[in-house]
């Protein structure tokens, strides 16, 4: 059973172009969290998606952020017009459908996205 | 805010040594989980605690978690190097619906 997968691993951007991060969750998983981790820093919870929908995403920046989860196919997290604070290391997690609150949230290895 | 804190942010001790990194909260919560990262790494889930539950045990770790106090303690017994490593909690709740937060971690050095 292939964990979590996230590519590319490694993203470079100039500043004004689009990063887009793509997620594939663990087999039977229906649940996938982005997160950002800035350098020397925890992670920090940016939005939630269950297939087709957008479960929580209070912690997405509200322009140039956008986040997918289509019914076939990757989780997509979209920054357009990438500056360069945006450069961080962005994780995904998925989880099983949900019995309760808090769960446990599997991990991918991250995208590591720098802005020149 | 509901956001995990280790404490210490850093700690070196010397292989063979127990290593114990603390977490505090601030709201309640339904678990807390204890993650793994290695440099340059994703994280990797260590253990899994819930409200009702004051202790639990995984090979060379023991986490505890004090409801009253709001808090949680990891200790690795007899570290190696290779447990060396960022450390965080993660706090989950209800209130503060489907994700975790995580504190900023703590970074661990085991010597050899």
């Amino acid at each position: 059973n292939a964990g979590v997968m996230q590519n590319p691993r490694h993203l470079v951007r100039r500043r004004g172009q689009e990063a887009r991060l793509r997620c594939s969750p663990m087999k039977g998983h229906s649940h996938v969290y982005w997160y950002r981790q800035l350098p020397e820093e925890g992670l920090k919870f940016m939005v939630y998606l269950q297939k087709e929908n957008i479960i929580d995403e209070s912690g997405m920046p509200k322009e140039r952020f956008s986040a997918e989860f289509p019914k076939e196919g990757p989780s997509i997290l979209r920054i357009q017009q990438v500056v360069r604070g945006d450069s961080a290391a962005y994780f995904c997690a998925s989880s099983p459908p949900r019995t309760g609150a808090g769960e446990t949230q599997y991990f991918g290895p991250g995208t590591r996205l720098l802005v020149l | 805010s509901q956001q995990g804190e280790e404490d210490p942010q850093a700690l070196s001790i010397q292989e063979g040594e127990n290593a114990t990194m603390n977490c505090s909260y601030k709201t309640s919560i339904n678990n807390l989980q204890w993650y793994r990262q290695n440099s340059g790494r994703g994280l990797v889930h260590l253990i899994l605690i819930r409200s009702n539950e004051r202790e639990k045990h995984s090979g060379r770790l023991r986490v505890t978690l004090d409801t009253s106090k709001k808090s949680s303690s990891l200790l690795i017994t007899a570290s190696r190097a290779a447990d060396t490593a960022s450390y965080f909690c993660a706090t989950g709740s209800d209130n503060y619906g489907q994700n975790f937060v995580f504190g900023p971690g703590t970074r661990l050095s085991v010597l050899p």
